[in-house]
């Protein structure tokens, strides 16, 4: 079946220090979503990528989707502590797969 | 605001006990989920439903059954609970189709004895 796999698991950073998380699928995708989940919370949607070699921001936040369709990034330049959580991918054909996500710790 | 309510934030159980999770999205919703989140496993899909009374197996229904009798309303059923089904259970709805957003409830935190 389709797999998703995210890494790097773990990571800890400065406060200031950017931040990418990478994302990789055995299969093309529809389409390719992001999560962050808040110590204690539940995933909350941050954003879908849909088109081959799409780029958006927010804010602070930059995600890729790679031109085959199979891979995905997150990027957060000079990161806060607010940024603190686990962020996932999911990747879309027939259902969402998600990621094993990235636990992001930023230390003050 | 899209609200998915979870019955429960805690749960404990014993082993053999049946135990019913149940989920409830106020959105008119016509996808459902059922995951368990596992720490390094990320979410993992159990079972979903596209309509009412109709219900399809995700990656790991092994030891799990679902209902849904109505739209709003998706519970997970564990027929015999046992100590490896101690997780975090997470309900989530969405749209129809794949590119959808999916809300997700508080979660439930189950722990088999």
């Amino acid at each position: 079946g389709q797999q998703v796999m995210q890494i790097p698991q773990y990571q800890h950073v400065q406060e200031g220090e950017d931040f990418t998380t990478y994302c990789n699928s055995s299969t093309t995708l529809s389409n390719i979503q992001w999560y962050k989940q808040r110590p204690g919370g539940h995933p909350v949607f941050l954003i879908q990528l849909v088109k081959s070699g799409e780029v958006k921001k927010q804010k602070r936040l930059t995600f890729q989707f790679g031109e085959a369709k199979k891979n995905s990034s997150l990027h957060i330049t000079a990161t806060q502590t607010t940024d603190v959580g686990t962020y996932f991918c999911a990747g879309s054909r027939r259902q969402l797969t998600f990621g094993s996500g990235t636990q992001l710790t930023v230390l003050p | 605001d899209v609200k998915v309510t979870q019955s429960s934030r805690y749960l404990v159980k014993r082993t053999g006990e049946k135990v019913f999770l149940e989920c409830v999205q106020d959105m008119d919703h016509e996808n459902m989920f059922w995951y368990r989140q596992d720490p390094g496993l990320g979410l993992r899909l159990i079972y979903f439903s596209y309509d009412v009374k109709m219900k399809e197996k995700g990656d790991i229904p092994e030891g799990y059954s679902v209902s849904r009798e109505k739209k709003e309303r998706f519970s997970l059923i564990l027929e015999s609970a046992s100590t490896n089904q101690t997780s975090m259970y997470l309900c989530a709805s969405s749209f129809p189709g794949g590119g959808y957003e999916q809300y997700f409830g508080p979660g439930t935190r189950l722990t088999v004895t």
